[in-house]
């Protein structure tokens, strides 16, 4: 099945840009996708990729993938405090989404 | 639309208990998925169900069930609990399958005791 890693933690000062990335194993996902969830909630859909693109952007969110490599990322700009959360990336198919562990996105002011 | 809710928002049992779970996906959506929050196993998928019908299974015991009603709103059981139970437990939901985007709800936070 799909194994999918990100680094746990993240610091970044207000008004920068923030990069997460993440690698995973299965090539077969349609898509790949950005969860963000905050203290004591459940999971926000950010954003999302279909499997042949390169790239996506949306607002101050951009995502690239590299297939090759197996790497997604994503890059949120001009961060700001509302943006500290947990991101998690995911992927799968019809066995249901695998998650990465998450990484802590932490501004600082 | 509504989004995807879920009830209740907090629940806490004792070992032994059995517990069970609600969730009301989007309109129109008849596909939902259910996983497991652990801070040790992080996001876990559960199981899958269209039309009433479970299609998909993750890796847990039989003491974790569900079904899908007619509506296409969804529960899942967790009988003879135990304290590794204790979790938030997200419900999803997406149109046709868990390999399209899927919308989740609040999660249920459930502590075993």
């Amino acid at each position: 099945g799909e194994d999918v890693e990100q680094s746990l933690f993240l610091s970044v000062r207000e008004g920068d840009s923030s990069v997460i990335n993440c690698t995973y194993t299965d090539s077969s996902s349609t898509y790949l996708y950005w969860y963000k969830q905050e203290p004591g909630a459940g999971l926000q859909l950010l954003t999302y990729i279909f499997s042949n693109m390169d790239m996506k952007q949306d607002q101050r969110l951009t995502v690239l993938l590299n297939k090759k490599d197996k790497h997604l990322s994503l890059r949120i700009a001009d961060t700001q405090t509302g943006d500290s959360a947990i991101y998690f990336c995911a992927g799968g198919g019809a066995d249901g989404l695998t998650f990465g562990k998450g990484t802590h996105l932490i501004i600082q002011p | 639309k509504a989004g995807v809710t879920q009830t209740p928002r907090y629940l806490i049992k004792t070992r032994g208990q059995q517990v069970t779970l609600s969730c009301s996906p989007i309109s129109g959506h008849r596909s939902v998925s259910w996983y497991q929050q652990t801070p040790g196993q992080g996001l876990q998928f559960l199981f899958e169900y269209f039309s009433e019908t479970q299609r998909n299974k993750g890796n847990f015991p039989g003491r974790f069930s569900g079904r899908q009603f007619s509506n296409s709103r969804s529960e899942m059981n967790v009988s003879t609990l135990e304290l590794g139970d204790s979790a938030l437990y997200l419900c999803a939901s997406s149109l046709r399958g868990p390999e399209e985007t899927q919308y989740f709800g609040p999660g249920t936070r459930l502590l075993v005791l």
